[in-house]
């Protein structure tokens, strides 16, 4: 079965650095989103993405994070000036069409701001 | 802004007994609802979703129904098993998915 995949599976940064979290999701789906989860919490929207742009992002989703396809196969998120809070497990998921589709998840980014 | 409560917070049951998580949302154009499984350290895993044009769904153990009048839907566990026990979400949403904050469902052997 076709997996969404994400790398690095942890990442230790220090803080106010840049990271760049990568995903590859299921080949013949067209949209994406990011995810975050603080430990111990609920899974939080951040971002969703279609045909190259931004389809809805939330209140987290601000200046300090931006998304990508630089390809045809990987989808990134950025994380500038990275602060403490950002610590999280970050989740990338894919659908094969819109919203009232399931969306596949992949293993997470397990980022550690130190 | 969209919100979706869940109940309880810990469910412990007794093997081969029913589980049930109910979950009430705000944003009434809601017309999705997923329901997850989450292991420890795992990703979230799609158990079951419905659609706002339907009122029940059934998949073998597992059954959601839902309420678009009083906003609100719920999960059923029957014949529990021990590799039931996990945090189950559920979420809802129109043009987002907005999850509720998690049941830690235990079962007891």
């Amino acid at each position: 079965e076709p997996e969404v995949t994400q790398t690095p599976s942890h990442q230790v940064t220090q803080m106010g650095q840049e990271v760049i979290l990568r995903c590859v999701p299921i080949s013949n789906h067209l949209y994406f989103y990011w995810y975050r989860q603080i430990l111990g919490q609920k899974v939080e929207f951040l971002v969703s993405f279609y045909n190259n742009e931004i389809s809805e992002k939330s209140e987290i989703f601000d200046d300090q994070f931006s998304v990508e396809r630089p390809d045809g196969s990987n989808f990134t998120l950025k994380i500038r000036s990275t602060k403490l809070e950002d610590s999280a497990m970050y989740f990338c998921a894919s659908s094969e069409s819109g919203l009232l589709q399931p969306q596949h998840f992949g293993d997470g980014t397990r980022l550690s701001i130190l | 802004g969209e919100n979706v409560e869940q109940h309880p917070s810990t469910l412990s049951v007794q093997e081969g007994d029913s589980a049930v998580i109910k979950c009430t949302y705000s944003d009434s154009a809601s017309n999705y609802f997923p329901w997850y499984k989450q292991e420890l350290g795992k990703r979230p895993q799609l158990i079951i979703d419905i659609r706002s044009n339907v009122g029940e769904k059934k998949d073998q153990r597992i059954a959601v129904t839902l309420n678009k009048t009083a906003k609100h839907f719920s999960l059923h566990i029957t014949e529990t098993q021990p590799e039931d026990s996990a945090v189950y979400f559920c979420a809802a949403g129109a043009s987002k998915i907005i999850f509720g904050s998690g049941t830690r469902l235990s079962i007891r052997p």
